[in-house]
């Protein structure tokens, strides 16, 4: 499955470095969305983006930074990150609307040193 | 809020067995949609099955089928003639159903799959 894209799969970082994670999605989907995966922890939903305009934040530290300048695509931008924040961050799309189903990207494995 | 819980951490099953994995969830909605997503090694999150809760028939997709009790809401998978490929983390997903607007899945915490040859 190749429709949402991923870059870098691995990144590792420290505390005061300034990162971004890409999501480009090539399946013609208007809403994009960012989750965080950490060990034994249900994924939750980060921001939620809908014809570029974000409609959701989950009570996400401002140390994350969402732009999504095109319905394509989608970045996480990263900055004085905490070793907590060490997960894998999952970027998905959909078709706007009511049957709309999520699919993902393989994601981007951060560790924060 | 909307909750979804998953509790079996672990499952095994012999190749070419059956195998049922339990998922509940908890809402006060009427409408909504239900998934189940597979996560093998690679970490790609693959859907797997989808069930619309105004459906009353059970949804199906080669081997894998679902057991939906809304009454009970209880949304079960049933994997047969179970594939060494089959080996991953099974989640279970819930999503309201709203005529517009991207919807956040709430998901539970993960089900291991282990095949055995």
């Amino acid at each position: 499955e190749t429709g949402v894209t991923q870059t870098p799969r691995h990144l590792v970082m420290g505390m005061t470095n300034k990162k971004s994670l890409k999501c480009e999605q090539h399946l013609g989907h208007n809403a994009m969305y960012w989750y965080k995966q950490s060990a034994k922890k249900p994924l939750e939903l980060m921001f939620v983006y809908n014809f570029k305009e974000q409609t959701e934040n989950n009570s996400v530290p401002s140390r994350f930074s969402p732009e999504c300048p095109n319905s394509s695509h989608l970045f996480l931008h990263l900055h004085t990150l905490q070793p907590e924040d060490s997960a894998l961050y999952l970027c998905a799309s959909s078709v706007r609307g009511a049957s709309e189903t999520q699919y993902f990207g393989p994601g981007t494995r951060l560790l924060v040193l | 809020a909307q909750t979804v819980t998953q509790s079996q951490p672990e499952m095994s099953v012999q190749e070419a067995e059956t195998v049922t994995l339990s998922c509940t969830y908890d809402t006060s909605e009427s409408d909504y949609y239900l998934f189940w997503y597979k996560q093998p090694p690679s970490r790609q999150m693959i859907l797997v099955i989808r069930q619309e809760a105004y459906k009353q028939q059970n949804a199906t997709e080669n081997r894998f089928s679902v057991n939906f009790q809304k009454a009970a809401k209880s949304f079960s998978l049933k994997i047969s003639d179970s594939q060494l490929g089959d080996a991953a983390m099974y989640f279970c997903a819930y999503r309201r159903r709203l005529i517009q607007g991207a919807q956040k899945l709430v998901f539970g915490q993960g089900t291991r799959l282990t095949i055995n040859p």
